[in-house]
């Protein structure tokens, strides 16, 4: 499970939704994380999913999870300018160590 | 709530300079992470510990770097001997279980 593939930018207009893709290796991961970075910051967890779960809401963030092709992705909805930011997707290995992906950088255009 | 602690959070050392770093993990939390993050990249594993004991290393820690717990609270990270590709982001994480929570980091620039 080393390869974990975002796409790297993302833009979108106020108020419209964002949808962050990842791609993952590893079908044995039991949890798939979301993280979220501000420029100099550290890494915010945003959410995760159990990998027995497809979908998860949690207020404005939706996850979906198709096991079949590996995918995970992150919507925004309303997205606001307090959110662009890179996004990691983060896969734990059968050790204790999280593979994440490159992260996606998303700009919300007011 | 306390989260992830970090110190210093940024450094500006001279190659061939020792640094260390410290982190202090969310008090409940038996098990810390060590990160890297360069530019452009998401975080690469370099070590990580249950309690005090190192259970696990990456091959990006070189003979160079070497990271403590004594006692199984605050971690340190030392690089000895910096050099210029040491330079990036220095990411400390800690967890009760699965889910990490990361601290605000220690950028380290070798000039």
């Amino acid at each position: 499970g080393e390869d974990v593939e975002q796409s790297l930018f993302l833009s979108v207009r106020e108020g419209d939704s964002s949808v962050i893709n990842c791609t993952y290796t590893d079908s044995s991961s039991t949890y798939l994380y979301w993280y979220k970075q501000e420029p100099g910051a550290g890494l915010q967890l945003l959410t995760y999913i159990f990998s027995n779960m497809d979908m998860k809401q949690d207020q404005r963030l939706t996850v979906l999870l198709n096991k079949k092709d590996k995918h995970l992705s992150l919507r925004i909805a309303d997205t606001q300018t307090g959110d662009s930011a890179i996004y990691f997707c983060a896969e734990p290995t059968t050790g204790n160590q999280f593979y994440f992906g490159t992260g996606t950088s998303l700009t919300v255009i007011p | 709530d306390t989260g992830v602690s970090q110190d210093p959070r940024h450094k500006i050392t001279k190659r061939g300079q020792n640094v260390t770093f410290r982190c202090d993990p969310i008090s409940e939390h038996n098990r810390l992470y060590w990160y890297r993050q360069t530019l452009g990249q998401g975080p690469e594993f370099l070590t990580y510990f249950q309690n005090e004991a190192q259970l696990e290393k990456s091959r990006l820690l070189s003979d160079r770097f070497s990271a403590e717990r004594p006692k199984g609270s605050f971690s340190t990270l030392e690089i000895q001997r910096t050099e210029q590709g040491d330079s990036a982001m220095y990411l400390c994480a800690s967890s009760r279980e699965r889910t990490q929570y990361f601290g605000p980091g220690t950028r380290l620039l070798v000039l």
